[in-house]
């Protein structure tokens, strides 16, 4: 299947500062990708769409202003967390579709933890 | 995208088959059913996806009532790694709007020894 990754696994970060999170498809172009957040005991939340070339589209709910994304290739999509704040902590999750829009790939997460 | 209905908790022995149920009586005629599961502190793994036929991978099977409004993932012979939330998914094709995947509860599968 296709491989999604992300970097970093895992980050710690002080309030007020600003984390990006990357998210690459390996082997495939993804013209979509998608960023979901998972707090513990939960299931994965919808928070945006990401379309290379053009804005994202957020879900109800998740300030465009915290979450930047930018989708600037075919194979790259990055997520930065702004002023990052305790409540901010969760899981992050990247999602790339591949080209025949059938299916969603997943990547590994990105575990932040604001402090 | 249609709802689907899946039971909190399933558990299973390992070596025998998993059957996993889900309900997703609102579907549509055009909507996919997708399977993926999570294993704890992992992404989502894609398992399988159908539209009407039953479909078999190298993973699991995927059974389909003729209705469409039901369907079963099966692990033919459960290990020890299959144990994690499985998800059912319901979604329209790709070139619709709003196509991304929309995860519901899902399915804690245990699998024991």
């Amino acid at each position: 299947g296709a491989v999604v990754s992300q970097h970093p696994s895992w980050v710690i970060c002080k309030s007020g500062t600003s984390v990006k999170i990357e998210c690459r498809s390996l082997d495939f172009q993804a013209t979509t990708m998608f960023w979901y957040r998972q707090f513990p005991k939960q299931s994965l939340m919808l928070m945006a769409t990401s379309n290379e070339g053009s804005k994202a589209t957020y879900e109800q709910g998740v300030e465009k202003d915290k979450f930047l994304i930018n989708h600037a290739s075919l194979t790259l999509s990055t997520l930065t967390v702004t002023s990052a704040h305790p409540e901010d902590s969760s899981f992050y999750i990247c999602s790339a579709r591949d080209h025949r829009g059938e299916t969603q790939y997943f990547g590994p997460g990105t575990r932040l933890l604001v402090l | 995208d249609a709802k689907t209905t899946q039971p909190p908790s399933m558990d299973c022995a390992e070596g025998r088959a998993a059957n996993l149920p889900c309900n997703h009586s609102t579907i549509s005629g055009n909507e996919y059913v997708y399977w993926y599961r999570q294993i704890h502190s992992q992404g989502p793994q894609y398992i399988i996806h159908g539209l009407k036929n039953n479909e078999t991978n190298e993973m699991a099977s995927l059974i389909i009532t003729e209705d469409r409004k039901s369907s079963t993932l099966i692990l033919p012979h459960a290990t020890l790694r299959d144990t994690a939330v499985y998800y059912c998914i319901v979604r329209a094709p790709a070139n619709q709007a709003g196509t991304a995947l929309i995860f519901g509860k899902g399915t804690t599968l245990s699998v024991s020894s």
